[in-house]
């Protein structure tokens, strides 16, 4: 299984500026997404970010507004840019791996607990 | 991507057995499905996966008719935490991962 963390893990920003976050996993993995989950809404998958090459973006989304750094196999960022209050939700992070061992071990996604960003 | 149809909420009271069905009449012949769980404030948890009849794992099992047009979710014996939204998702394993949509998902609520 893998663990995720994610900073921070709330942010209140004002309308205009950006928002770097942060997505540590401790182990390696070769396929990171990002998600976004509007309040009350179910998740969408804004990218997905392979070690070693460009960021796959979702329809919808495009990069100037959500870049994204995927430097190692450990970590990667997100950042939102130039905010409004429709950027207000909750950012995660996912990684692919192996679940928990035993004889239902498969392979799945495993989620960081999120950063929520409130936009004004 | 196969869409999911599942009940918006429902409600259980603890100690009896939930079953959350999700229709997926499209489902693709290649199409796995895996359900996940998500708490308030939380990130989603991988609760579960089939392919095909029954599969059963220390938290749920999922039954999966011959025809995989649909699947069920059983929870034995809930309890109040077990309140969370379930997510059924349907997709098929390309490039390495299974890439799914999430639908809206179940809200179940344990009522003591």
């Amino acid at each position: 299984s893998a663990v995720i963390s994610q900073k921070p893990s709330r942010d209140i920003c004002q309308r205009g500026t950006s928002l770097t976050i942060q997505c540590q996993v401790d182990s390696q993995v070769t396929m990171m997404f990002w998600y976004r989950q509007q309040p009350g809404q179910s998740l969408t998958l804004i990218a997905t970010a392979n070690q070693g090459s460009e960021a796959t973006y979702e329809s919808g989304f495009v990069i100037d507004k959500f870049p994204i750094s995927r430097p190692n196999l450990t970590f990667s960022t997100l950042t939102v840019s130039n905010m409004s209050p429709e950027d207000s939700s909750i950012y995660l992070c996912s990684v692919w791996g192996v679940s928990a061992g035993g004889p239902h071990s498969t392979d799945t996604q495993y989620f960081g607990p999120g950063t929520r960003l409130t936009v004004l | 991507l196969a869409k999911t149809t599942q009940p918006i909420s429902m409600d259980s009271y603890e100690g009896q057995e939930v079953n959350i069905t999700c229709s997926h009449n499209n489902i693709a012949t290649n199409d796995y499905i895996t359900w996940y769980q998500q708490f308030p404030s939380q990130g989603p948890r991988f609760i579960i996966q089939g392919y095909k009849t029954k599969v059963t794992n220390e938290v749920a099992s999922l039954f999966i008719p011959a025809d995989r047009k649909s699947s069920t979710l059983s929870l034995p014996r809930v309890s109040l935490s077990d309140t969370a939204v379930y997510y059924c998702l349907v997709g098929t394993y390309s490039g390495g991962y299974q890439k799914v949509t999430f639908g809206i998902g179940t809200k179940l609520q344990v009522i003591p």
